[in-house]
């Protein structure tokens, strides 16, 4: 059965620095979404991405954060200078013609030192 | 804004109980809504969903949700749970309006089955 594939595990960077989180969505799906979730807390939408451009993005989603499909197959997050707060999973997931049917990738962890 | 509830959020169980996991949303529009659940260690699966029609909607591994409009709600059940059940579910809701919507979590229930 295709899976939503995410690298890396886990990610350690120091504060300020830049992250970027990859993921593989299933190969014939259209709809990207990216999602964290904070220690203890619920997960939170950030950004859904079709058709090569973001189609919607949460509050959390400020100008720190950058989403690309750079080739066919992978779609990244990036968070140009991590903060403490940033420390979290982050999940992929991806939609294909029932779109609003998410599909997740099993999360990276980032901490942020 | 949506938003979802889910009331219990630590369940324990024996084996072969029954189960209603609770989940209330707020939202003035129509929606879909979802059940994932996690098991330890693996990623967020897809458990059941509710688009339209029958508001009783039944999902993988036994498990079925009913959606009362009236109610704003989406509980889920299971006549008889087993250990394997020992999880995390997340009730999720989004808007029906077309388009890439991101989903809305509640805050998920550890449920515990003690064998």
């Amino acid at each position: 059965e295709p899976e939503v594939t995410q690298t890396p595990s886990h990610q350690v960077t120091q504060m300020g620095q830049e992250v970027i989180l990859r993921c593989v969505p299933i190969s014939n799906h259209l709809y990207f979404y990216w999602y964290r979730q904070i220690l203890g807390q619920k997960v939170e939408f950030l950004v859904s991405f079709y058709n090569n451009e973001i189609s919607e993005k949460s509050e959390i989603f400020d100008d720190q954060f950058s989403v690309e499909r750079p080739d066919g197959s992978n779609f990244t997050l990036k968070i140009r200078s991590t903060k403490l707060e940033d420390s979290a999973m982050y999940f992929c997931a991806s939609g294909g013609e029932l779109f609003y049917e998410q599909y997740f990738g099993p999360g990276t962890r980032l901490t942020v030192t | 804004a949506q938003s979802v509830s889910q009331h219990n959020h630590h369940v324990i169980l024996s084996e072969a109980a029954s189960l209603e996991l609770g989940c209330n949303y707020s939202y003035g529009g129509t929606v879909n809504l979802f059940w994932y659940v996690q098991y330890p260690g693996q990623h967020l699966q897809l458990l059941l969903k509710y688009f339209s029609g029958d508001p009783l909607v039944k999902g993988i591994k036994g498990f079925e949700a009913e959606f009362i409009k009236s109610k704003f709600s989406f509980n889920l059940r299971k006549p008889s749970v087993q250990w394997s059940d020992t999880a995390e579910y997340f009730c999720a809701v989004n808007a029906r309006g077309g388009g890439a919507d991101g989903l809305t979590f509640g805050k998920g229930t550890h449920l515990i089955i003690q064998p």
